[in-house]
């Protein structure tokens, strides 16, 4: 199907452990984002991508990683899952003026 | 990129015009007015988006002041699916501006 998919899109962990939340997109979009959207919040940038193996931070980085091999795929890791990591995740692609978002993943952390 | 402010919530009678305001005050001569819309936990939807002129699409008409330091949402004829959090960003564009969000307006379309 055409468009912005994440998965999963439900994922409770524990503290500690590794997550990674998966973000694919079948638009050759060259921008992709990540968000994470905390209860009563607006959403907050975490990391982006200009092109395949290009990533820079956003607002919110810490205690998570990204890598970008391929256009359509932007994986986000937790590499050690906190409490305060609990938060629903949205995936954003561009490629021009409007940015598109995916479902969300909600992530619980226990 | 400029910050902008809305109110936190308003009511709209469906079927009425929902105008949304918002200030950019400091927006920069090079940052477009962008509105989105997120319903209930869904992903955030564009809406519309603007430098100078006033934009209109199916969807929504966005009036931007000719001083830029505010603009206006409309939604011509509001109906229940229309009840979501509208937000106001001012960005550098698409592809070269990250999307700040702020709290937004929590529009309550009612019968």
């Amino acid at each position: 199907d055409a468009g912005i998919t994440q998965s999963p899109r439900y994922k409770i962990t524990e503290t500690g452990r590794q997550v990674t939340l998966m973000c694919h997109q079948t638009w050759s979009h060259s921008y992709m984002f990540w968000y994470r959207q905390d209860l009563g919040h607006g959403l907050r940038l975490i990391y982006y991508s200009a092109a395949a193996d290009i990533t820079d931070k956003g607002e919110v980085p810490d205690g998570y990683v990204v890598s970008r091999s391929k256009t359509e795929n932007f994986p986000l890791t937790l590499e050690s899952a906190t409490r305060s990591q609990t938060s629903v995740y949205f995936c954003a692609s561009t490629g021009s003026n409007e940015q598109f978002f995916g479902p969300g993943t909600r992530l619980t952390v226990l | 990129d400029a910050k902008t402010t809305q109110p936190p919530s308003m009511d709209c009678a469906e079927g009425r015009a929902a105008n949304l305001p918002c200030n950019h005050s400091t927006i920069s001569g090079n940052e477009y007015v962008y509105w989105y819309r997120q319903i209930h936990s869904q992903g955030p939807q564009y809406i519309i988006h603007g430098l100078k002129n006033n934009e209109t699409n199916e969807m929504a008409s966005l009036i931007i002041t000719e001083d830029r330091k505010s603009s206006t949402l409309i939604l011509p004829h509001a109906t229940l699916r229309d009840t979501a959090v509208y937000y106001c960003i001012v960005s550098r564009g698409g592809s070269q501006g990250n999307l700040i969000f702020g709290k937004g307006t929590k529009l309550s379309v009612k019968p």
